[in-house]
């Protein structure tokens, strides 16, 4: 079954420090993805969206994510995290023959540390 | 506009009782849908209106869930005899008409979060 996978349940990181989410899909034609975070008891905010075009795409809050679509993946890096950027980051996808069905990954915590 | 809005933020109930969830979309909006979200788990899709159409259901959409969206604007989750296994975030989210086909932007809302004892 087509899916979305995010391959580390949590990722802790220093203050300051850079960080890559990885997402990674299962479907060989195009896709359009997405990023979102959620901070505690709050519902999914966008970071970013891949629809076309350029394959770098930059989203809020200095995270940038690279559509790579020969590895089937859309990681999501910044370059330097802060406190507040402790969260839960879900990355999603309409797959091919998924209609309008958004279908996420199971989600990595991030936490940051001082 | 606010954004989405969801009410109630908090539910808990006995096993057995219905509930019934409010959720008022964007008011531009013609698109709204309704995800599942379990403890450490991705949002799961239930169901997806375009204006009063439920246009389509998930399979996790047991018989003992109905949506509704009456007017094409606010829409109703209900579920009758609630179970255990029902405890979960219970998320809405709309949009309005794709950018390109099936590239929907979801703007989600804050939840109603659901406890069966």
């Amino acid at each position: 079954a087509q899916s979305v996978t995010q391959l580390d349940s949590q990722v802790p990181v220093f203050e300051e420090a850079p960080v890559e989410l990885r997402c990674n899909y299962s479907s060989s034609v195009s896709v359009y993805l997405f990023w979102y975070v959620q901070y505690p008891n709050q519902g999914l905010q966008l970071l970013l969206k891949y629809l076309s075009g350029s394959t770098l795409v930059k989203g809020i809050n200095g995270f940038e994510a690279e559509f790579n679509k020969s590895q089937t993946s859309f990681h999501l890096r910044k370059p330097s995290v802060h406190i507040s950027d402790t969260a839960e980051y879900f990355c999603a996808a309409y797959l091919t023959g998924g209609g309008n069905k958004l279908t996420f990954g199971t989600g990595t915590q991030l936490k940051v540390e001082l | 506009d606010t954004g989405v809005s969801q009410d109630p933020r908090h539910k808990i109930t006995k096993r057995g009782q219905n509930v019934t969830f409010r959720c008022d979309p964007i008011s531009e909006h013609n698109r709204l849908y309704w995800y599942r979200q379990t403890l450490g788990q991705g949002p799961e899709f239930l169901t997806y209106f375009q204006n009063e159409a439920q246009l389509e259901k998930s399979r996790l959409l047991s018989d003992r869930f109905s949506a509704e969206r009456p007017k094409g604007s606010f829409s109703t989750l209900e579920i009758q005899r609630t179970e255990q296994g029902d405890s979960a975030m219970y998320l809405c989210a709309s949009s309005s008409r794709a950018d390109r086909a099936g590239a929907n932007v979801l703007t989600f809302g804050a939840g109603s979060r659901l406890t069966v004892l």
